[in-house]
């Protein structure tokens, strides 16, 4: 079964600390992978995508994320953490061909404490 | 551009009542979708509508009806609302098309429902 796993429901990081949000997924073939992310009350805002190419993709707000296609992989990454990145993160999978149906996981919720 | 909007942004209703929850977007996109968030869940999709006067049902369907009114709009009914369907109402949509590669997916602000 097609499947996106975030095994992390919640982290806290200490402003200025690095973050690795983790996520891997179960799915027929290659997907296009995404990174999706929810302040409170909003709706999801991309982050950074996967099409093809180079497997570490940069994204808006300092974000890059790593696709690791052996480990069914794709974790993001923050080198420094701002109180401002407090929100839910969701990692996304998308079929490459013929289809429109996104899995989400279940998401991350960062806490960023001062 | 405002992008994709949804009304309302809230709304209570009682076991059985009906509603209509509307959406739009202005950025000319061919794929549109409904999805439901619950905590602990992440987003799981109820319908979705692939071009103007095609919908095809998600994940979730069951209690739902959808109508894509013209390539702007995408609209969700509950017949019969239940209390298993209070929840958080995403509309979003997409470049996406079967001739053109999958896009992602742009998000409205949500519509936050109470069933009673």
């Amino acid at each position: 079964a097609q499947s996106v796993t975030q095994p992390d429901i919640h982290i806290t990081v200490s402003e200025g600390a690095s973050l690795e949000l983790r996520c891997n997924y179960s799915y027929g073939a290659t997907p296009y992978l995404f990174w999706y992310v929810q302040s409170p009350g909003q709706g999801l805002q991309l982050l950074l995508k996967y099409f093809s190419g180079d497997t570490l993709v940069q994204g808006i707000k300092g974000f890059e994320a790593e696709f690791k296609r052996s480990q069914s992989s794709f974790n993001l990454r923050k080198p420094s953490v701002h109180w401002s990145d407090a929100a839910e993160y969701f990692c996304a999978v998308g079929p490459r061909t013929g289809g429109f149906k996104t899995i989400f996981g279940a998401g991350t919720r960062l806490f960023v404490k001062a | 551009n405002a992008g994709v909007t949804q009304t309302p942004k809230f709304q209570v209703l009682k076991t059985g009542q009906s509603m209509t929850l509307q959406c739009a977007q202005d950025m000319n996109h061919n794929s549109m979708y409904w999805y439901r968030q619950d905590p602990g869940m992440g987003l799981r999709l109820i319908y979705y509508s692939a071009s103007e006067g095609t919908t095809d049902k998600g994940e979730v369907p069951n209690g739902y009806n959808v109508s894509r009114l013209n390539k702007r709009e995408f609209s969700l009914r509950l017949e019969s609302a239940a209390p298993s369907q209070t929840s958080v109402y995403f509309c979003a949509s997409s470049e996406s098309s079967l001739q053109r590669a999958y896009n992602e997916q742009f998000f409205g602000p949500g519509t936050r429902l109470t069933v009673l």
